[in-house]
């Protein structure tokens, strides 16, 4: 059964820095990993997918690897802001149906 | 706009009503899911449906039943409800094949007193 874990499960940064956001995935028979935004009270954004074929995928200050074989990925944010303030959640499709296996994800803080 | 709309936003009940959720997807998507965030904001699938066809069903209660009068609808039907069915409903879609990424509503908080 596929289980995916999200470290740490809350992060709070000064505005403009780097950071790094990790995800963790027990099955590596992957067909793709999945990023998304949650704001409070609203649903969630995909950010990123990230085919099992290739290594990373990049969107604006977003860029977000995959290493299959060791079961990770990651986010990273560059040049952190406010307005990058969220849970961000990372996800799986697991099972015959591709259902989602979500992480419990990082609950985001960028000060200004 | 297009979106992932799902109604109400709020609902609040008593325990053993009978109760529906709407969800709508204009994003022209053939399979959509319904999933649901527990107080501890985990997100488990509860169903999908692809062409009208319900192709994964989660083991949820049977007091529960997905509704699809279209591939662009996907409503949730809840039956006897309980206090433990207390969450946050999230309806998504997606186009069919693994690498199509969701889109998600903006969730209905549901709580039961």
């Amino acid at each position: 059964k596929q289980e995916v874990t999200q470290i740490p499960a809350a992060l709070s940064v000064p505005e403009g820095e780097n950071l790094v956001l990790n995800c963790s995935f027990t099955d590596s028979a992957i067909y793709n990993l999945q990023w998304f935004r949650q704001d409070p009270g609203k649903g969630l954004t995909s950010l990123l997918l990230i085919q099992s074929s290739q290594r990373e995928q990049t969107s604006g200050r977003l860029n977000a690897s995959l290493d299959k074989s060791s079961g990770r990925s990651t986010l990273y944010i560059a040049a952190s802001q406010p307005g990058d303030s969220a849970t961000y959640l990372c996800a799986v499709p697991s099972g015959s149906a591709r259902q989602l296996t979500f992480g419990s994800g990082t609950q985001l803080t960028v000060l200004p | 706009d297009t979106a992932v709309s799902q109604t109400p936003k709020y609902l609040v009940t008593q325990m053993g009503n009978d109760k529906s959720i709407k969800c709508e997807q204009n994003l022209g998507h053939d399979t959509m899911y319904w999933y649901k965030q527990d107080s501890k904001k985990f997100l488990k699938i509860m169903f999908s449906y692809n062409n009208k066809e319900l192709i994964i069903n989660e083991t949820v209660p049977n007091r529960f039943s997905p509704k699809s009068p279209d591939k662009a609808h996907l409503n949730l039907h809840i039956n006897s409800l309980e206090l433990g069915d207390s969450a946050v409903y999230f309806c998504a879609s997606s186009q069919t094949g693994y690498n199509s990424p969701l889109h998600f509503g903006n969730g209905t908080r549901l709580t039961v007193t």
